[in-house]
């Protein structure tokens, strides 16, 4: 059976540097790109990006180039998803989900990530 | 741009049936899409992908009351047998181009 099991919510005040994970069960991890969807609060799904992990290839939507930064681990099935510089409008539940074989077709239960000063 | 237009809201009644409508921009009809469903404070499901001929692969345990079909530069979910909680959002999604693009998504509501 196909998991994606995400980190949990996180609380940060601006400025501040934040990384979550998506660990990954039941399929080969290296094998197809897994990438992450942001969604606002009262608001609907944006494509931020994708990872392959078996290369490390990753595709950044042009509105989230340079904003964060996908990585993925492996060795223990995990990608991650990593703020430097955490903004208030980063506040949104963010969403893992793999690619297996065309759009995405197994998603994780999302992390909520609040940020206030 | 690959953009993806979706009606925000569409209703009908319990046990009845509805066609929702994702429309790919001009010059991108023949691209397949998925649809996902988003249940009220839930994360998203993958229902289907759908491809130009109207052939759709469902994903796991979707129920056979959800299908889809094709025409032109419109690809559609069809929901028979409207149950309860059948009422959710449902979005669109591209593959393949770049960036992926996700529709707006419409919100159902069974009366």
């Amino acid at each position: 059976e196909v998991q994606l099991v995400q980190s949990g919510a996180e609380v940060k005040k601006p400025g501040e540097s934040l990384k979550i994970s998506c660990k990954a069960s039941g399929y080969n991890f290296t094998n197809y790109w897994i990438g992450w969807v942001r969604q606002m609060p009262g608001k609907g799904l944006e494509w931020m990006g994708i990872i392959y992990p078996g290369d490390s290839d990753t595709r950044y939507s042009p509105s989230f180039q340079g904003q964060v930064t996908m990585s993925a681990g492996q060795s223990i099935s995990t990608a991650y998803l990593h703020w430097s510089n955490l903004r208030a409008s980063d506040t949104a539940i963010y969403y893992c989900a793999t690619a297996m074989g065309g759009p995405f077709n197994y998603w994780g239960q999302g992390t909520l990530v609040t940020v206030s000063s | 741009q690959f953009v993806l237009t979706q009606s925000p809201s569409a209703s009908a009644s319990l046990g009845a049936s509805v066609k929702l409508t994702c429309t790919l921009s001009s010059g991108h009809s023949f691209h397949p899409i998925a649809w996902h469903q988003q249940q009220p404070g839930k994360g998203p499901r993958f229902l289907m992908q759908i491809n130009t001929d109207g052939r759709h692969t469902k994903g796991d345990g979707i129920p056979d009351r959800f299908s889809g079909s094709s025409s032109g530069s419109e690809r559609f979910l069809i929901i028979s047998s409207l149950q309860s909680e059948d009422e959710a959002d449902y979005y669109c999604q591209t593959w393949g181009t770049d960036p992926w693009v996700f529709g707006g998504g419409t919100k159902l509501t069974v009366l």
